[in-house]
């Protein structure tokens, strides 16, 4: 395993505005992604982020809403464009390591609240 | 299309044993995982099943049937800081990614 940081760890943001999410491991990784978790509910894969080309993303989720950087093996983000309330939600990272099979590590969680 | 069902809540007492089942429909299956979310915390993972039969650890053990689409996780001997939300989650063969279920809140009572 290795350690996997977010931040901000929490925001509450007014409607219209845009954050980014920042998510770093402690050593490189062959897949990362983000997921959302709405109160109460699961977890929804949002995109694969791909180091070097663009994020693969999943139905209902498009890049003009949440685009995703991936500059290299260690590092992520995920912005959160032009928000409303229906977004409040807690956005997770989560990687894969090489030769770990499949299980995923998940960062900490970033907790949003939009007014 | 992809569905993944599990219970929605369970009720348990410390002590006892409580199986949470899971059954899926999905195309190019990878793997299933099991993982367990307490309150305002990330999932931690817990199991993965590649192939069928059971896999056990601990406490806690994991079933995989592929060929009916189920899969349960047992918990034995159950404590109180078990009471937390366990996941079920299929990975895919197309893109690596891991899709989960609405997850089952369990409750473990004194």
């Amino acid at each position: 395993s290795a350690v996997i940081s977010q931040k901000p760890s929490r925001d509450i943001c007014q409607r219209g505005t845009s954050l980014t999410i920042q998510c770093q491991v402690d050593s490189q990784v062959t897949m990362m992604f983000w997921y959302r978790q709405q109160p109460g509910q699961s977890l929804t894969l949002i995109a694969t982020a791909n180091q070097g080309s663009e994020a693969t993303y999943e139905s209902g989720f498009v890049i003009d809403k949440f685009p995703i950087s991936r500059p290299n093996l260690t590092f992520s983000t995920l912005t959160v464009s032009n928000m409303s309330p229906e977004d409040s939600s807690i956005y997770l990272c989560s990687v894969e390591f090489p030769g770990a099979g499949n299980e995923q590590f998940f960062g900490p969680g970033t907790r949003l609240t939009v007014l | 299309g992809q569905n993944i069902d599990q219970p929605t809540e369970m009720t348990a007492t410390e002590g006892a044993i409580v199986q949470i089942n899971c059954t899926y429909q999905t195309s190019g299956f990878n793997g299933l995982f099991w993982y367990q979310q307490h309150a305002g915390e990330a999932p931690t993972f817990l199991s993965y099943n590649v192939l069928d039969g059971l896999e056990e650890k601990g406490r806690f053990s994991s079933f995989l049937s592929r060929s009916k689409g189920y899969s349960y996780l047992l918990l034995k001997e159950l404590q109180m800081k078990d009471s937390a939300s366990y996941l079920c989650a299929v990975s895919h063969t197309g893109g690596f990614k891991t899709i989960f279920g609405a997850g089952t809140r369990l409750f473990v009572k004194a």
